[in-house]
């Protein structure tokens, strides 16, 4: 069975310094990767996705996220954090070989003035 | 463009009660999937449709039923509403290429006194 873990149920980073929210996964098969954001009281926002090629996919409002086959990992980051970019970050995988999009636990970013 | 459209935004029921959660899309897309959101355990798939006619249990299915007698919508059925189904409910929908993000709704805050 496929799965996610986001290690961080929190992430407090100053405004103006890098970020990193952590994800693993878990999947058989070649793995299909996204970040998605959710705005207090707001559905899931689509920010990012690997499906093939670079390693290093960017995505909207400055993010980018780094997949690392031999790790497992797919860690999104920004190098210069907006306190407009408080909120919650979810990680998901999608296995190819069946229709279930996996969701981790999510990970609240806090971005200090 | 609407996107995915979920109604009602807001529900409080009782005990016991039924009631249908409506959630439409107007992109043509094949998947369409519902999950609930609650505290701590991130986004969990209830059922799922692969098109019209075709239904699958996620990983919470019990208490809750759908059908898909179209591409566009895919109800979900709360048969005798209980507490532990007090949650948010997001309805998402996805083309069928592997390199397709999903698009959900905003949501139906749900609560059962």
């Amino acid at each position: 069975a496929q799965s996610v873990a986001q290690p961080e149920d929190q992430v407090n980073v100053a405004e103006g310094n890098p970020l990193t929210v952590k994800c693993t996964y878990s999947v058989s098969g070649n793995p299909y990767l996204f970040w998605y954001v959710q705005y207090p009281n707001r559905g899931l926002q689509f920010l990012l996705k690997y499906i093939t090629g670079d390693n290093l996919v960017k995505g909207s409002y400055g993010f980018e996220a780094e997949f690392n086959k031999s790790q497992t990992s797919f860690h999104l980051k920004k190098p210069s954090a907006l306190v407009s970019d408080s909120a919650l970050y979810f990680c998901a995988v999608w296995g190819g070989s069946n229709y279930k999009l996996t969701f981790g636990k999510g990970t609240l970013l806090t971005v200090n003035p | 463009n609407a996107g995915v459209t979920q109604t009602p935004k807001f529900q409080v029921l009782k005990t016991g009660q039924s009631m249908t959660l409506q959630c439409a899309q107007d992109m043509n897309h094949e998947y369409m999937s519902w999950y609930r959101q609650d505290p701590g355990m991130g986004l969990r798939l209830i059922h799922y449709s692969v098109g019209a006619g075709i239904t699958d249990q996620g990983e919470v299915p019990n208490g809750y039923n759908v059908s898909r007698s179209t591409t566009e919508d895919f109800p979900l059925r709360l048969l005798s509403a209980a507490p532990s189904q007090t949650s948010v409910y997001f309805c998402a929908s996805r083309g069928t290429g592997v390199n397709t993000e999903a698009f959900f709704g905003q949501g139906t805050r749900l609560t059962v006194v």
